[in-house]
């Protein structure tokens, strides 16, 4: 089974929708991280969390708002989906306590969304 | 401010040539970490390698290198005898300074390879 598992894979939604992405781990990393992936832009960060009781804006968090249910759950929601919110979805996980001042993120199979 | 820059957009090659992947990337700090990351048709992100800003070794895994130098703030990554199966999208990211302790990540726009048979 994957270690970062992310639903729905694909969604396809109207403007105005409320859309919820979910992310789970088995990794038992503390630190989760939302990402979106447009053509010619690369990855770019849309919130992150370093544990329950921590969330932090990224790059490009208008629009969007996050929720950490537990260490191993990280959503994303879209409160009222518009066309420019159209991408590719990430979630990346990483491990503070593995004794590096900078760890590897590990990141989930992507959720393709879609808004019309 | 943090950058890194992928200046291939696309490359083409035929199968059993080599290719190098260039990164070039611009950071203040002196501790920080360098990545490269493979995006196949499929669209999963893999972790390829992951270089901290002291070891200037180049690392050879395979068919895969890299190559390291600060002098040029590149971090380029070649692959030798390429395969119809090395075709994707490939991300070279920088770490925020680690002394930030965020592992937060700036990625490069990606350099898309396609190997032909």
């Amino acid at each position: 089974d994957a270690d970062v598992t992310q639903t729905p894979r694909n969604r396809i939604t109207k403007t105005g929708k409320r859309i919820m992405l979910e992310c789970s781990q088995t990794k038992g990393h503390d630190r989760m991280y939302w990402y979106r992936q447009d053509p010619g832009l690369g990855l770019r960060l849309i919130y992150y969390s370093f544990d329950v009781k921590d969330i932090n804006k990224g790059e490009i968090s208008d629009g969007y708002s996050v929720s950490r249910q537990a260490q191993a759950k990280f959503s994303l929601s879209l409160e009222s989906a518009i066309p420019n919110q159209t991408a590719l979805y990430f979630c990346a996980t990483s491990d503070s306590t593995a004794g590096e001042t900078t760890d590897t993120q590990y990141f989930g199979p992507g959720t393709r969304l879609t808004v019309l | 401010a943090q950058k890194v820059t992928q200046a291939q957009t696309e490359i083409s090659v035929v199968e059993k040539e080599d290719v190098t992947l260039d990164c070039v990337y611009e950071t203040r700090d002196t501790t920080y970490y360098l990545f490269w990351y493979k995006q196949p048709p499929s669209g999963e992100l893999v972790f390829l390698i992951r270089r901290n800003s002291f070891d200037e070794q180049n690392e050879i895994s395979g068919r895969y290198s890299w190559n390291f130098q600060k002098s040029t703030s590149s971090f380029n990554f070649t692959i030798t005898a390429s395969q119809v199966v090395d075709s994707a999208v490939y991300f070279c990211a920088l770490s925020e300074p680690a002394s930030y302790n965020t592992d937060k990540l700036i990625f490069g726009t990606g350099t898309r390879l396609q190997v032909f048979p």
